[in-house]
């Protein structure tokens, strides 16, 4: 699987958009990017996948750009419990296994 | 919204003892999986499941351990004999496929174990 990049940190205020960023530049053709965030010691929190285009759901958008090397996860109104590690996984299609980096620490500040 | 649950949420034994982490994934999922994260360090695969066998699994999962699903609803993961760098959080997750939209795997709150 591809490997990712991240910023080990950023931070955002309460009630702007936080824009995670993720290079992947050695993406392949059936590889697919997910988005996970572990808030605290909890369980790793399923937030978005996509393959090529953009997607949205009720947590988040995924902006993937037309080349594929790079993508932004973007949460429009950050909260507080949005504070989390968030990762950005490069899986391929039909691999039984998800593969996490150190992720960004997203900070939500009041 | 159906979840992935773990129990117990807390285990402690000596070193040396077999502990089983129990795990009921989400009803119509094929897939299984064991991850565990050592405080402070990343979330690390151990192994998957599918189909009553182990589809894949990571240098970690050696011997010492082994899963099961003895049932239609339960899925475990087994230490025989624990040591001290055993002690984790594990976390058990589900997938409905391997690919597509119904592959994101989804995980339950995990099991800190602790071993003295």
């Amino acid at each position: 699987d591809a490997k990712t990049t991240q910023p080990p940190s950023m931070d955002c205020a309460e009630g702007r958009a936080a824009n995670l960023p993720c290079n992947h530049s050695t993406i392949s053709g059936n590889e697919y990017v997910y988005w996970y965030r572990q808030i605290h010691s909890q369980g790793p929190q399923y937030i978005i996948h996509g393959l090529k285009n953009n997607e949205t759901n009720e947590m988040a958008s995924l902006i993937i750009t037309e080349d594929r090397k790079s993508s932004t996860l973007i949460l429009p109104h950050a909260t507080l419990r949005d504070t989390a590690v968030y990762y950005c996984i490069v899986r391929m299609d039909s691999s039984y296994k998800l593969i996490f980096g150190s992720g960004t620490r997203l900070l939500v500040r009041p | 919204e159906p979840e992935v649950t773990q129990t117990p949420s807390h285990q402690v034994t000596q070193m040396g003892q077999e502990v089983i982490l129990r795990c009921v994934p989400i009803s119509n999922h094929l897939y299984f999986y064991w991850y565990r994260q050592i405080l402070g360090q990343k979330v690390e695969f151990l192994v998957s499941f599918y189909n009553n066998e182990i589809s894949e699994k990571s240098e970690i999962f050696d011997d010492q351990f082994s899963v099961e699903r003895p049932d239609g609803s339960n899925f475990t993961l087994k230490i025989r004999s624990t040591k001290l760098e055993d002690s984790a959080m594990y976390f058990c997750a589900s997938s409905e496929a391997l690919g597509g939209d119904n592959s994101p795997l989804h995980f339950g709150n995990g099991t800190r174990l602790t071993v003295t």
